[in-house]
């Protein structure tokens, strides 16, 4: 089993330009999350997903879209990237256990995005 | 909403000095998982706790959940190099959204 992978590794844009995160998952598993994570602070919930066909806004949702069209996959949109969107990104996904919370959260390798 | 707070944010130790960090919520939680992220790395899970009162240890780990279910704390007996990191808390009040705390960045000087 590959976990959670992330692509692309490394990326760069200019303002303004668009890009697509992709996370794939082979765990079965139902819950899957995008995070932020800026230079010496904690990790910052972007948008998660409880199922395919389902997303929901996290704690800093704003200037991002989310997809969810397949169970293994949860992509990440910058419409119109900005320097503030300077970040490493990660990728999890989670079992669901019962309602009202869910199991470990396994992350991805990060994805680092550099805004020009 | 809730609030998490996590103290310290940073600690410096000798190698085989014990360490602790703590976790405190303005609201009762469901549950708390507690992860670590090396240098340059992705958080890894390290232990979730349900249960009021509740104590693991995983070897040089130790876990407690509050009897309130509003606090927690990880505490590192005799800390090794290995232990560098940051330590994060992530509660839970019951959604399916994880809010992760600032995190405690641990040094350990050989």
């Amino acid at each position: 089993n590959a976990g959670v992978t992330q692509t692309p590794k490394f990326r760069v844009l200019k303002t303004g330009q668009s890009m697509t995160l992709l996370c794939a998952q082979d765990m079965n598993h139902e819950y899957m999350y995008w995070y932020r994570q800026d230079p010496g602070m904690g990790l910052r919930l972007i948008h998660y997903s409880v199922g395919e066909g389902t997303t929901a806004k996290g704690e800093v949702p704003d200037g991002y879209n989310v997809s969810r069209l397949k169970k293994q996959n949860f992509l990440l949109g910058l419409e119109s990237a900005a320097p503030s969107q300077t970040s490493v990104y990660f990728c999890a996904s989670s079992r669901l256990v019962t309602t009202g919370w869910v199991d470990e959260q396994f992350f991805g390798p990060g994805t680092r995005l550099t805004v020009l | 909403g809730q609030q998490v707070m996590q103290i310290p944010q940073y600690q410096h130790v000798q190698e085989g000095e014990d360490f602790t960090t703590y976790c405190n919520s303005s609201t009762t939680l469901s549950n708390i998982q507690w992860y670590k992220q090396r240098p340059g790395g992705h958080p890894v899970f390290l232990i979730q706790l349900v249960k009021s009162g509740e104590v693991k240890k995983q070897k040089r780990l130790t876990f407690q959940f509050g009897e309130a279910k509003k606090n927690s704390s990880l505490h590192i007996t005799a800390t090794q190099t290995t232990d560098v990191g940051t330590y994060f808390c992530v509660p839970n009040s019951g959604t399916y959204k994880y809010i992760f705390g600032t995190g405690t960045r641990l040094k350990v000087l050989a």
